[in-house]
């Protein structure tokens, strides 16, 4: 079966340094989403992109951080500036449409931030 | 007050035992999702609902659209099935409003 994948499953970077959070979407579908996970706390959403631009975005997703689809493949997520604060797990997720077919997700990329 | 509450948030069950994980949200939504976390972090989704009931092996999900209400069922439980069980709703866009999470514990 088709599956979300993410790249890298750990990342451990300095404050203040870029990070670039890598997802290759299941190949028919034309949605796409960033959640997060704090750890200890509930999943959340960051942002949906749909024919290549953002459809809806949430107050975390400040301008610190943005996504990309650089190619027919990828969908990235970049934080420009790490903060201590965004140390959590990152979920990548993909629909082939936005009612009758749920959404998968990837295994997700636990971020640390030093 | 968070838009999707479940409970209860802690469960233990002995193997056998017959599981009910309740979610109740208080937005309109478009359909409910019922996810499974394992530890290490992977969020499997296990049904999406808009209406009725659906079963698959020995789970089993229904939603009360009128009382904004969904239950997960385990039938016979195993300790496989030890996880983290998310509610999370899609509203009027797409995104998913997720809840806090069920831990279950099912013992041998």
């Amino acid at each position: 079966e088709p599956e979300v994948t993410q790249t890298p499953s750990h990342q451990v970077t300095q404050m203040g340094q870029e990070v670039i959070l890598r997802c290759v979407p299941i190949s028919n579908h034309l949605y796409f989403y960033w959640y997060r996970q704090i750890l200890g706390q509930k999943v959340e959403f960051l942002v949906s992109f749909y024919n290549n631009e953002i459809s809806e975005k949430s107050e975390i997703f400040d301008d610190q951080f943005s996504v990309e689809r650089p190619d027919g493949s990828n969908f990235t997520l970049k934080i420009r500036s790490t903060k201590l604060e965004d140390s959590a797990m990152y979920f990548c997720a993909s629909g082939r449409d936005t009612r009758g077919q749920p959404q998968h997700f990837g295994d997700g990329t636990r971020l640390s931030i030093l | 007050k968070n838009e999707v509450e479940q409970s209860p948030q802690n469960l233990t069950a002995q193997e056998g035992e017959f599981i009910t994980i309740n979610c109740s949200y208080s937005v309109g939504i478009s359909a409910l999702h019922w996810l499974q976390q394992h530890p290490g972090g992977g969020i499997v989704s296990l049904f999406m609902l808009s209406s009725g009931k659906k079963k698959h092996g020995r789970l089993i999900a229904t939603i009360n659209i009128q009382e904004k209400h969904s239950s997960l069922h385990i039938t016979a439980s195993h300790p496989r099935d030890s996880a983290v069980y998310i509610c999370a709703v899609r509203g009027a866009t797409n995104k998913l409003i997720f809840g806090t999470g069920t831990l279950l514990a099912v013992q041998p």
